[in-house]
């Protein structure tokens, strides 16, 4: 059974640009979570994602959203990049809203 | 402040050695979970506990609800083990499990 793919794996984009990323969790899975790790921050919880519907947020201004598919893959959107957004962008899936957690390999985005 | 605790933040043993690495956090919380993260980025679930103890392999996770405490044990430590071990729980007042709570980590080296 194919793990969390998180595509692409690393990403350089200036300044202002905006970016999306892309999480296909495993198999069956419904719930898709995001998650953003920095050196200064630590790992923070952006949002989650059930049957297509946006069902938690972390506390993230509105440049950061995000999408789920019927197909359960989700996207998520980072609009006008700024340099502290440089981080590794984590997505993790799971059979129901509280199941354990499997992780992606993370997108790693540099904002120059 | 960072609601959940980890202790130590760094942590160097020799092969063989049993380790526990600790975590405490404030409040009532729905469940545990115990990752691990290689230098890549991708991060492995090992444990995901709300009450007692669980064991895979050679490792061990415990919690005390009463006490706001867990700890990872690693018996037999092996250099393999070396890695970023995070703590992160699902506070009980959050509607999803996957709304974490992360600690800031204890970087574990074993030295053959």
């Amino acid at each position: 059974k194919a793990g969390v793919t998180q595509t692409p794996r690393y990403l350089i984009k200036t300044r202002g640009q905006q970016v999306t990323l892309s999480c296909s969790p495993i198999s069956g899975h419904r719930s898709v979570s995001w998650y953003q790790q920095t050196p200064g921050q630590g790992l923070q919880f952006l949002f989650e994602y059930f049957s297509e519907t946006q069902r938690n947020k972390g506390n993230f201004p509105g440049r950061f959203s995000g999408r789920q598919f019927s197909n359960s893959r989700s996207e998520m959107n980072v609009s006008t990049l700024e340099l502290g957004d440089s981080a590794l962008y984590l997505c993790a899936s799971s059979l129901t809203r509280f199941g354990p957690l499997h992780f992606g390999n993370g997108t790693r985005l540099t904002v120059t | 402040k960072n609601e959940v605790e980890q202790s130590p933040q760094n942590l160097t043993a020799q092969e063989g050695e049993f380790i526990t690495i600790n975590c405490s956090y404030s409040v009532g919380i729905s469940a545990l979970h115990w990752l691990q993260q290689h230098p890549g980025g991708g991060i492995v679930s090992l444990f995901m506990l709300s009450s007692g103890k669980k064991k895979h392999g050679r490792l061990i996770a415990t919690i005390n609800i009463q006490e706001k405490h867990s700890s990872l044990h690693i018996t037999a430590s092996h250099p393999r083990d070396s890695a970023v071990y995070i703590c992160a729980v699902a506070y009980s007042e959050e509607t999803s499990g996957s709304r974490l709570t992360f600690g800031e980590g204890t970087q574990l080296t074993v030295n053959p």
